[in-house]
């Protein structure tokens, strides 16, 4: 069964740093691409950052580029985004989800989400 | 970037009734290589994640219910409920993966 465990929300500061992880497990982690999305209270899905199978290839949307680093170690089966410089408008539930083998992919499995909240 | 507008943003159906929701994407998705359009659909229940529906617009993930189902090409989209179930109350979204990663807006489901 696939799985994917968030873990590494919070509370911080506006300027700040978070590092967000995501478990995987029931599939080859090495074969796939992975996302983060994040949905902020009461609002719709934003895709933020993905990253192929093996961590060659990233991209990010504009509002994260230069802030947030996303990574994964193959060892572990975990997908993990840095994020430095939190601004507010970062607050979200952020969930990472499971693309294809290639890019350009749908998502087919998330995880449940961690919380970041930005905030003095 | 490719802006992806769903219509309406609410809509309140009868049970047993016929549901549909529109995305429209501000260019084509359809790759012509592979003759395939980089549309999916996604339900999101209150506290949920998103759970996908439909891929490639019209292909259903395993074990969605067959009342659910995608259509159109190019530029334009189509999610229908055939007969809608309590349990379909939801926010949907489609998402365009052709060029980067965009969701619509959503579009909130309920029961009139």
């Amino acid at each position: 069964e696939v799985q994917l465990v968030e873990s590494g929300g919070g509370l911080v500061q506006p300027g700040g740093s978070l590092r967000l992880s995501c478990a995987a497990s029931g599939f080859t982690f090495s074969s796939h691409w992975m996302h983060w999305v994040r949905q902020a209270p009461g609002k719709g899905l934003v895709w933020v950052s993905c990253i192929n199978s093996d961590g060659s290839s990233t991209s990010y949307a504009d509002s994260v580029k230069g802030r947030f680093t996303i990574s994964t170690d193959n060892a572990k089966n975990t997908l993990y985004l840095q994020m430095n410089s939190l601004r507010t408008e970062d607050t979200a539930v952020y969930y990472c989800a499971r693309g294809g083998i290639y890019s350009g992919s749908h998502s087919d499995y998330w995880g449940q989400g961690t919380l970041v909240t930005v905030s003095s | 970037d490719i802006v992806m507008t769903q219509s309406p943003d609410s809509l309140a159906v009868s049970l047993g009734e016929r549901a549909t929701i529109n995305c429209k994407s501000s260019q084509s998705v359809l790759y012509s290589s592979d003759n395939k359009n980089y549309l999916a659909w996604y339900q999101q229940k209150p506290g949920q994640p998103p759970k996908l529906l439909i891929y490639w617009a019209s292909t259903r993930e395993s074990g969605v219910p067959d009342r659910f189902s995608g259509s159109g090409s190019g530029t334009d989209f189509t999610l229908t409920i055939s007969s809608l179930q309590a349990e379909d109350v939801a926010v949907y979204y489609c998402q365009q993966y052709y060029s980067s990663y965009t969701f619509g807006q959503g579009t909130k489901l309920e029961i009139k």
